[in-house]
């Protein structure tokens, strides 16, 4: 079957760096994306991986192992609106190419 | 653009009874996606269409749950009849294409709050 782990919380320190590991294993991988939701609002999207390496997109980084079946994002020069949960999510094409969420990790910054 | 669009923002209701969503996907998206989000959990896909044909409804509970897209725009998506476990968020999203092309990112709705008492 299909799983995907995340940490179910997370705490750090505005200003600071924080990384939040999600591993997967799945058949027929086809990418991994990772998004942003706040309490009540709509996930929104913040990277994706297919190839192995590391993606950069302002203070937030995504990395992708594929052989381990490991994904991180790591943010930055935390701000306190960074508050919220952060989806990991695996694409298959063995599955109809449709998208596996992980349970989500709830990062709190603290001031 | 305008993004994902759904109402009501909430419902309540007792269990048994039927409620129904709506949802209109980004202009010009092919694919739209129904997902239920349990408190604490990631999304679940319940059923995905391309234009109007259903691609995906594997993890749909069909004696329950039923969904269109007739004109392949706006979607509806209904619960009849409710139970205590159908609590969750329900959520809207579109894609420009199906999801085993390349990235492919879907926009998500806010989402409807449905509690059932």
């Amino acid at each position: 079957g299909q799983n995907i782990d995340q940490p179910t919380e997370m705490t750090a320190t505005e200003g600071a760096i924080v990384q939040i590991n999600c591993t997967y294993q799945t058949s027929g991988f086809n990418g991994l994306f990772w998004y942003q939701q706040h309490a009540g609002e709509a996930p929104t999207f913040l990277s994706y991986n297919v190839l192995d390496g590391l993606e950069e997109k302002g203070r937030f980084s995504s990395f992708l192992s594929r052989s381990k079946g490991y994904s991180y994002l790591l943010l930055k020069e935390l701000q306190m609106k960074d508050s919220a949960s952060y989806l990991c999510a695996v694409r298959c094409y063995n599955q109809g190419g449709k998208l596996i969420f992980g349970q989500g990790t709830e990062l709190s910054v603290k001031p | 653009e305008a993004g994902v669009a759904q109402s009501p923002r909430y419902k309540i209701i007792e269990k048994r009874q039927s409620v129904a969503f709506w949802c209109n996907p980004i202009s010009g998206h092919a694919t739209l996606y129904w997902y239920q989000q349990i408190l604490g959990q990631g999304p679940k896909l319940l059923i995905q269409f391309q234009n109007n044909g259903v691609v995906d409804d594997s993890q749909l509970p069909k004696d329950r749950f039923s969904a269109e897209r007739l004109k392949g725009v706006d979607s509806t998506l209904k619960i009849q009849p409710a139970k205590l476990e159908d609590s969750a968020v329900y959520l809207c999203a579109s894609s420009r294409r199906g999801q085993v092309l390349a990235k492919n990112i879907q926009y998500f709705g806010a989402g409807t709050r449905l509690s059932v008492l």
